[in-house]
């Protein structure tokens, strides 16, 4: 119940496509879901976060969709860039706890 | 300036031996954590301390063992180390718990790795 599911473990998209990342969860005391960004030989950077009381953010070409009902919530990188290349995790966090549970990552790869 | 920082960044040492690998941040967040980060990029959160006491313990071995002396410095002391501790160790930190929208407070904020290597 604490796992956060991610798929897909990696993708490939063309500079300009749509990139879309997919993360469920079980938990329902889960009430925090942010995502990071990570470059090679760096640590994880907080990239955009959402509460499951609204069904999306938006913030520049990243959207989070949430689904509260299936659980499920997804990331969306609009005109991909190459410098967009890099692993994404989901990752949440229960109610009033400082315990954040990641994903297993999705490698992302963007084709000038 | 940087805001958390570990060293070392790299530690090859022999099966057995013990290592130790410091955190320190400069946020003034009240809570740091130690994650581990094997070589397929899995995230596991080993252990979190707030203001000095620890708060999350994991599943994790007891040569593993962490310290905070102050609320600004975490660090990791491993025993007897095993190939299998061959990965990257992340420290982090926040001063609140997750809130949905981002501030400077609640913004689990990590450091660059300390990548060990155990032969």
């Amino acid at each position: 119940q604490q796992q956060v599911k991610q798929s897909p473990q990696s993708l490939i998209v063309q500079k300009g496509g749509i990139s879309i990342i997919n993360c469920a969860y079980e938990n329902t005391a889960f009430d925090y879901f942010p995502w990071y960004q990570q470059f090679p030989g760096k640590g994880p950077a907080l990239l955009i976060a959402i509460r499951p009381d609204v069904s999306e953010k938006k913030e520049g070409r990243f959207t989070i969709s949430f689904n509260k009902s299936a659980k499920q919530f997804s990331l969306h990188i609009m005109d991909s860039q190459p410098g967009d290349s890099a692993t994404y995790f989901c990752a949440a966090s229960p109610s009033g706890t400082y315990k954040y549970i990641f994903g297993t990552g999705t490698r992302l790869k963007v084709l000038a | 300036d940087t805001a958390v920082s570990q060293t070392p960044k790299y530690l090859v040492t022999q099966m057995g031996n013990d290592k130790s690998i410091k955190c320190e941040q400069n946020l003034g967040h009240d809570t740091m954590y130690w994650y581990k980060q094997d070589s397929k990029k899995f995230l596991k959160i080993m252990f979190s301390y707030n203001n000095k006491e620890l708060i999350i313990n994991e599943t994790v071995p007891n040569r593993f063992s962490p310290k905070s002396p102050d609320k600004a410095h975490l660090n990791l002391h491993i025993n007897s180390l095993e190939l299998g501790d061959s990965a990257v160790y992340f420290c982090a930190s926040t001063s609140q718990p997750g809130q949905g929208y981002m501030t400077g407070a609640n913004v689990l904020t990590f450091g660059a790795g300390s990548r060990l290597t155990v032969l």
